[in-house]
């Protein structure tokens, strides 16, 4: 969905070194969503944000850090990169349920962000 | 937790409906039940949301029965381009901890 958008879509990094990867929505969304998916399998929920001030950890939310400088932006980092963080990694953004015209909590997705950890 | 159970995978031909159930024996009274579908190397797409009996919409239709604890999918018609995982969520609205989209069902539409 071009209303989500993603930075880097592929990144090549070595063990140890920091990484952030970068989401930006005109959606006009208040909640966002970092996930991971590993090749073969769902994906899984990092951290998610109901609002600017609102950080939550989502189900395998070690070896990460997340940022809402804005409505708009989330950006997750990964402060010493491992290998077995290589990964497919999704942004997502929805309205809170009963809001507009979307279904409860639609999430809508990023193009992904394809994190190699050498 | 309610967690689902699908098919983790299924075969089908073009022109063929397809019929995927998902198993979510916990869901709770306010829960609703999603569907999304997702193609290889992009983000998964809603495509269907429901509480209870029959939704249908331009791409699917979402059968419910009474008890809740399952729920179908069901394509009418696929083509190669339906090719793609799909995936039954329910989602507890007030404990994102527990969003849990699982392995989905891997649908091959073959000619």
């Amino acid at each position: 969905d071009a209303d989500v958008t993603q930075t880097p879509r592929n990144r090549i990094t070595k063990t140890g070194k920091r990484i952030m990867l970068e989401c930006s929505q005109t959606k006009g969304h208040d909640r966002m969503y970092w996930y991971r998916q590993d090749p073969g399998l769902g994906l899984r929920l990092i951290y998610y944000s109901f609002d600017v001030k609102d950080i939550n950890k989502g189900e395998i939310s070690d070896g990460y850090s997340v940022s809402r400088q804005a409505q708009a932006k989330f950006s997750l980092s990964l402060e010493s990169a491992i290998p077995n963080q290589t990964a497919l990694y999704f942004c997502a953004t929805s309205v809170a349920g009963g809001e507009g015209t979307d279904p409860a909590d639609t999430q809508y997705f990023g193009p992904g962000t394809r994190l190699t950890v050498l | 937790l309610a967690k689902t159970t699908q098919p983790i995978s299924m075969d089908s031909y073009e022109g063929q409906e397809v019929n995927i159930t998902c198993s979510h024996n916990n869901i709770a009274t306010n829960d609703y039940i999603t569907w999304y579908q997702q193609f290889p190397s992009q983000g998964p797409r809603f495509i269907i949301q429901g509480y209870k009996t029959k939704v249908t919409n331009e791409v699917a239709s979402l059968f419910i029965p009474a008890d809740r604890k399952s729920s179908t999918l069901s394509l009418p018609r696929v083509s190669l381009s339906d090719t793609a995982v799909y995936y039954c969520l329910v989602p507890p609205p007030y404990n994102f901890n527990k969003f849990y989209f699982g392995s989905g069902t891997k649908l091959n539409v073959k000619p």
